[in-house]
């Protein structure tokens, strides 16, 4: 199996600051990775697909880079809507997801 | 739009079976991105992957449920579903069915979720 790991598992920011989560695979995955936005109370939701595509309708404060094995999610100018938890995921071998990372208002 | 939706019942007993349906609207399931799955996340804890079935009905489910797990698709009623039997109250979560835009081995991106339906094991 693929382990994910994501850190940190959560942070504190401010809006306006800009975030990066960090998410490692324990074998080389390629591009194949995703992230995910989860809201209190909602399903998550496609952020990011192939490590570095914006999913349609995604604000372009979202970005995404890495490949094989080290992945970065970023998040510039936060906004009070993307407090929530973040979730990588990789489909490269059936499908494991990182431990997610919280992000909470300062 | 494509939509998916859980049903079954949301009060499991120990040593019982979990059944859930998820019926698609919006598009045939057996559409150009005719892969489907099961995801599940446990009160306060993170997602993990069940299963991912082929709109034929061929499946490959998460090693970790031990083959405790069997899923079945329907194309008339445009449904698939999940069974897990032999339920503890580790299987108490919030289950989601999804669809998946296939990239590697019986993976993909989950670009479609379900609500998701809450499921507790308890006697």
């Amino acid at each position: 199996d693929i382990q994910m790991t994501q850190s940190p598992s959560s942070l504190s920011a401010s809006v306006g600051d800009r975030v990066t989560i960090t998410c490692r695979a324990s074998q080389t995955i390629g591009t194949y990775l995703n992230w995910y936005q989860q809201r209190p109370g909602k399903a998550p939701k496609l952020l990011i697909y192939a490590a570095s595509s914006l999913q349609s309708g995604v604000p372009s404060r979202f970005s995404g880079s890495g490949s094989v094995t080290d992945f970065t999610l970023s998040i510039s100018n936060l906004q009070p809507e993307d407090f929530a938890t973040y979730y990588c995921q990789q489909s490269y071998s059936t499908v494991t997801f990182g431990g997610g990372t919280k992000v909470e208002i300062k | 739009q494509l939509q998916l939706q859980e049903s079954g019942p949301g009060l499991v007993k120990p040593s019982e079976t979990l059944s859930l349906t998820c019926t698609v609207s919006g598009d045939s399931i057996s559409s150009s991105n005719p892969y489907w799955g099961w995801i599940r996340q446990p009160p306060g804890k993170g997602l993990e992957w069940i299963g991912t079935i082929f709109y034929s009905g061929s499946t490959y489910h998460n090693p970790s449920l031990k083959g405790r797990v069997t899923s079945s698709v329907d194309t008339s009623k445009n449904q698939f579903s999940l069974k897990l039997n032999s339920v503890t109250a580790a299987d108490t979560a919030l289950y989601y069915c999804v669809r998946l835009v296939l990239s590697g081995f019986w993976s993909g991106t989950v670009d479609h979720w379900g609500q998701g339906t809450q499921v507790t094991v308890s006697s």
